[in-house]
């Protein structure tokens, strides 16, 4: 089954700075990776998400590169600010028969200081 | 739009008590729904999934069982809890022409 590696585990930055979450998975017929934020206590929210038919994502401040060849891809947040400091896990999955069912890393707790 | 609702919020129960968790979905008919797990500190482990009523697929050997009475609810059962089922459990909603998977606000079990 599929297998999904999230690094580093903490990130501490400056306010204003870019962070960089990596991901790698080992299933090469996986072809959706969200990412999701997760702050204290709360649900984890859906904020990008890329499809293996492309190879960069933007939103904003948020960006998602994929790399196919390599198994691997990353999350890119610019212009940090406090309200990002969370919990970000990265996910993969193969869309098929209808259903989604996302494998998930072990997250990044990425604290963001002003 | 889709909403996922759990209860309870938080929970805590003796070992060797029995277990239910309730989701339901309001917004969708006919969702995919699935129950993770996250351990304090941890990620989201996949525990169960489900495309329909009565059809219930389990992802790992455990001490957990999950139901799907309705179309619109899925429920998460033990019968005698470990230790070990300590943390934090999510319930998950998709449509099924959708990739979008969005969650609930989760139920915080304590088993002591």
């Amino acid at each position: 089954g599929e297998n999904v590696e999230q690094h580093p585990s903490t990130l501490s930055v400056q306010e204003g700075d870019s962070a960089v979450i990596k991901c790698t998975y080992s299933d090469s017929a996986s072809n959706y990776f969200p990412w999701y934020k997760q702050e204290l206590g709360k649900r984890p929210q859906l904020i990008i998400d890329i499809r293996s038919n492309v190879g960069e994502k933007k939103d904003q401040r948020i960006a998602v590169t994929l790399n196919k060849t390599a198994k691997h891809f990353s999350l890119h947040i610019t212009e940090t600010q406090p309200e990002d400091s969370a919990v970000y896990f990265c996910a993969a999955s193969q869309l098929s028969g209808g259903y989604n069912k996302l494998i998930f890393g072990a997250g990044t707790r990425l604290a963001v200081h002003p | 739009s889709q909403t996922i609702h759990q209860w309870p919020a938080t929970l805590v129960q003796p070992v060797g008590s029995p277990l239910s968790l309730e989701c339901t979905v309001e917004g969708t008919s006919n969702p995919n729904l699935y129950w993770y797990r996250q351990a304090a500190g941890r990620g989201l482990q996949l525990l169960f999934y489900s495309i329909g009523i009565d059809q219930i697929s389990s992802e790992v050997p455990q001490n957990l069982s999950a139901s799907r009475p309705q179309d619109r609810q899925f429920i998460l059962s033990s019968k005698k809890l470990l230790l070990s089922d300590s943390g934090f459990y999510l319930c998950a909603g998709g449509k099924q022409a959708s990739i979008g998977l969005h969650f609930g606000n989760g139920t915080r079990l304590t088993v002591t």
